[in-house]
């Protein structure tokens, strides 16, 4: 079952901005994990933060995680046309098990 | 370094039929899920095998089985194929159930329904 919604649900901007994308949640979760998808090719990991984790970076890529608000923050600085993709924040199910739990995801456009 | 392999990567098949789609995860990975994501839709977890054994059970309708071999390697057959079965169908392989391991992905099978 979705977990939560993905902010926006499309985002153009110019190369070299920055872009941000949201994600809500809807239960207690041990981690929160964000994924790129190029067209109709597979997940690629980008970063994973724990629930007792505030922020995390990786090279352009920071996330912020809200456990008070069931939120995160992807941040993309510097974009560049190659960044272009679909977004996708995860969830593991909690107590559940660790299944992936996948939001719809942020489509991301970036021209030059 | 090794990825996760799935094939076939392209399949084809007609309403009814059958179809067995293969993975095989990263070396020393013995965890395997399984996720199907529809045309513009984000991934939904199927079905997952720990040690060879169902793990956990998601979206998985009953015309679909999935079982996980010696060799850590999981197949997954769909049965009485229905037009909406039509998606990208996802593996991924991760060490252990650590609630922390990262889940590597593979490229995906796509499969059309006819």
């Amino acid at each position: 079952s979705q977990q939560g919604e993905e902010d926006p649900q499309a985002l153009s901007i110019q190369e070299g901005e920055n872009a941000t994308m949201n994600c809500s949640y809807k239960t207690s979760i041990n981690n929160l994990q964000w994924y790129r998808q190029n067209s109709g090719r597979g997940l690629v990991h980008l970063i994973l933060i724990r629930s007792n984790e505030r922020e995390k970076h990786s090279g352009r890529l920071r996330v912020t995680l809200d456990t008070s608000k069931k939120s995160s923050s992807l941040l993309i600085t510097a974009s560049r046309a190659a960044d272009t993709a679909s977004y996708f924040c995860a969830t593991d199910a909690g107590q559940a098990g660790t299944a992936l739990i996948f939001g719809k995801g942020t489509t991301l456009s970036v021209s030059s | 370094a090794a990825g996760v392999i799935q094939s076939p990567r392209h399949l084809i098949k007609e309403k009814r039929e059958t179809a067995t789609l293969k993975c095989y995860p990263i070396p020393r990975h013995d965890t395997v899920y399984w996720y199907q994501q529809g045309p513009g839709q984000d991934p939904q977890f199927l079905i997952s095998f720990y040690e060879k054994m169902q793990s956990d059970k998601g979206s998985i309708p009953d015309r679909f089985s999935a079982q996980q071999f010696s060799d850590y390697h999981s197949e997954l057959n769909m049965s009485s194929l229905e037009l909406g079965d039509s998606a990208l169908y996802f593996c991924a392989s991760s060490f252990g159930r650590n609630i922390y391991n990262e889940q590597f992905f593979g490229p995906g099978t796509r499969l059309t329904v006819l």
